[in-house]
């Protein structure tokens, strides 16, 4: 079974600009979380989506929003970028069903490094 | 809301040694513990995990138990390898219908030979 994918796995960008990042998961699942890692604030949630739509967000400003399609793809968007926004973007996706476990596995990406010049 | 407290280090030890990370939460419902470990140039992998005090998590030598009392779930292993140096993140979940996880802000190992 193909992991979680992300594309690019490398971005460079500058300040003002935007940028799309990308996330198919793993078959047959149909939750995908998306998360920022920096060296100044660790792993930081940023949304996750169910079934195309939006089930949780974390604390990040408007310019940072995210959608999935039909085939549980999902895809993020950072607008204005900012030299803060610098950071590895993790998506983790998940077969939303516990059951008797109490918890879902998440299965993560590499991830996408994005750099703001 | 949810967080996660755990030893920054980084830790560098001896292969054979011993390995502690504590890690401790603040949950206000009764959540699900985790440890990842993130090799360099990858993504996270879920190293163990434990739904319910007095749990048990373990895979590949480490261990961590749920200890509800002291809200802790601190990862051991007797006896660490070089293939073990990685970056360690403790985590958790709530029961609630969100995947999200809450992570601590990782532990660099480095094990030398």
């Amino acid at each position: 079974k193909a992991g979680v994918t992300q594309t690019p796995r490398y971005l460079i960008k500058t300040r003002g600009q935007q940028v799309t990042l990308s996330c198919s998961p793993i078959s047959g699942h149909r939750s995908v979380s998306w998360y920022q890692q920096t060296p100044g604030q660790g792993l930081q949630f940023l949304f996750e989506y169910f079934s195309e739509t939006q089930r949780n967000k974390g604390n990040f400003p408007g310019r940072f929003s995210g959608r999935q399609f039909s085939n549980s793809r999902s895809e993020m968007n950072v607008s204005t970028l900012e030299l803060g926004d610098s950071a590895l973007y993790l998506c983790a996706s998940s077969f939303p069903d516990r059951g008797l476990r109490g918890y879902n596995e998440q299965f993560f990406g590499p991830g996408t490094r994005l750099t703001v010049l | 809301g949810d967080s996660v407290t755990q030893m920054e280090g980084p830790v560098t030890l001896s292969e054979e040694a011993f390995l502690t990370i504590n890690c401790t939460y603040t949950a206000t419902g009764y959540p699900s513990l985790f440890w990842y470990v993130q090799y360099p140039g990858e993504g996270l992998q879920l190293l163990l995990k434990a739904t319910k005090a007095d749990d048990k998590g373990s895979n590949k030598g480490f261990e961590a138990t749920y200890r509800k009392e002291t809200t802790s779930f601190h990862l051991e292993k007797g006896s660490v390898q070089v293939s073990d140096s990685a970056v360690y993140f403790c985590a958790l979940s709530d029961r609630g219908g969100s995947e999200k996880l809450v992570f601590g802000k990782g532990t660099k190992l480095t094990v030398n030979p």
